[in-house]
């Protein structure tokens, strides 16, 4: 089966710190993946993907990620962490034997000034 | 603004009654999937339609519904409600009937049930 984990419900990072936000996962076939973050009373925005290619991927607001097969992880990352970072993240999964987007429980970011 | 439109933003009803959430997905997307995001439970997969057709379906509780119509706006039942089916509720949409590309989120509705 198909699963997302996001081992911490919540990171604090100090402004101007490298900020990373872990994910990990276990799919059959290849996965796809996918980091979201949603701010308060808003919906979901979409940040990066991984499909293919490249295992370092960039995306929206200065975060990557990078692609690790053997660790079956997607960690999200930041160098220097804003303030107006702090927000719910979300990691999802699905791969091409199961089309079925898997996402992890959300880990919150406060970054503090 | 994500191109998907959902309506009300917000909603406050009784327990007991039935709502309908309304979602139009973003030009050329012709599927919706329907969530539902409580504080305890986190993002809750509830229903996909493509094209028109029920695609998959995930916790979606019996006394709750779907539908999408043939100009494929969505609409989402809820009925016999109760105090936890207080929550915020997101319509997504993507070009295809595979999530492979990841999808584009409405803004959501916040129902609270009193």
């Amino acid at each position: 089966a198909q699963s997302v984990a996001q081992p911490e419900d919540q990171v604090n990072v100090a402004e101007g710190n490298p900020l990373t936000v872990k994910c990990t996962y276990s799919v059959s076939g290849n996965p796809y993946l996918f980091w979201y973050v949603q701010y308060p009373n808003r919906g979901l925005q979409f940040l990066l993907k991984y499909i293919t290619g490249d295992n370092l991927v960039k995306g929206s607001y200065g975060f990557e990620a990078e692609f690790n097969k053997s660790q079956t992880s997607f960690h999200l990352k930041k160098p220097s962490a804003l303030v107006s970072d702090s927000a719910l993240y979300f990691c999802a999964v699905t791969s091409d034997s199961n089309y079925q987007l898997i996402w992890g429980a959300g880990t919150k970011l406060i970054i503090k000034p | 603004d994500s191109g998907v439109t959902q309506t009300p933003k917000h909603l406050i009803t009784a327990t007991g009654q039935r709502v309908t959430l309304r979602c139009s997905p973003r030009s050329g997307d012709l599927s919706v999937y329907w969530y539902q995001q409580s504080l305890d439970q986190g993002l809750q997969f509830l229903i996909q339609y493509y094209n028109g057709e029920e695609r998959a379906k995930g916790n979606i509780l019996e006394r709750f519904s779907a539908q999408q119509f043939p100009d494929l706006h969505s609409e989402l039942n809820l009925s016999s409600l109760e105090l936890g089916d207080s929550a915020l509720y997101f319509c997504a949409s993507s070009e295809g009937q595979n999530t492979n590309y990841g999808y584009t989120f409405g803004s959501g509705t916040r129902l609270t049930v009193v």
